[in-house]
């Protein structure tokens, strides 16, 4: 069965700390998507990525294929940053599955 | 310029009512997607189009029929809405109907049936 597991599922810090959300997924994967969404409610799509690491800015995203886990991180985090996180991935069926989300609260 | 544009943005109606939402992309996209956000803001695919033909459909109520007359447009029409319609529907595009290319949202349609 195909699914994916995100932790936690509410965070909270104060402005400048090391952010880290996890997604752990079931079976083998072709590429897994971090997506954002604020609480105007728009989702953004921040990572692709089926290998390695990726940044971008202050955000980095790694994956470890032989764990099927992947991390976002947010360096030097700020109250902007407060979103909901989400991973999805691709499956190889067509379709993404998406994780319940992580709320990320930073407090000034 | 908005890439991925739904309309409305908010739907409030009555139950046994249809109602439509529209989707367009300006990015050239070939692969568009519905998606239904519930009110524990998960998010699951409902439908999901390639060049104007479907690709997926989830187990979804026929009395969701979406609709592609190009490649640029994916609409969703509902039938006979029930109160658990009621939800934030997504449109979404990508290039690659293969799950690993980037996506790109609508801001969402909020549809609250009474």
């Amino acid at each position: 069965k195909n699914e994916v597991e995100q932790s936690p599922q509410n965070l909270t810090a104060q402005e400048g700390e090391f952010i880290t959300i996890n997604c752990s997924y079931s079976v083998g994967i072709s590429a897994l998507h971090w997506l954002q969404q604020h609480p105007g409610g728009g989702i953004v799509s921040l990572f692709m990525l089926s290998s390695g690491k990726k940044k971008h800015g202050r955000l980095i995203a790694t994956i470890n294929i032989q764990e099927k886990h992947s991390s976002l991180h947010i360096t030097a985090s700020h109250p902007r940053d407060s979103a909901v996180y989400i991973c999805a991935a691709y499956f190889g069926n067509e379709k993404l599955t998406f994780g319940t989300g992580t709320r990320l609260t930073i407090i000034p | 310029d908005t890439a991925v544009s739904q309309t409305p943005k908010y739907l409030v109606t009555q139950m046994g009512n249809d109602k439509s939402i529209k989707c367009e992309q300006n990015l050239g996209h070939d692969t568009m997607y519905w998606y239904k956000q519930d009110s524990k803001k998960f998010l699951k695919i409902m439908f999901s189009y390639n060049n104007k033909e479907l690709i997926i459909n989830e187990t979804v109520p026929n009395r969701f029929s979406p609709k592609s007359p190009d490649k640029a447009h994916l609409n969703l029409h509902i039938n006979s809405l029930e109160l658990g319609d009621s939800a934030v529907y997504f449109c979404a595009s990508t290039y690659s109907s293969q799950g690993n290319g980037e996506l790109f949202f609508g801001e969402g349609s909020r549809l609250t049936v009474l």
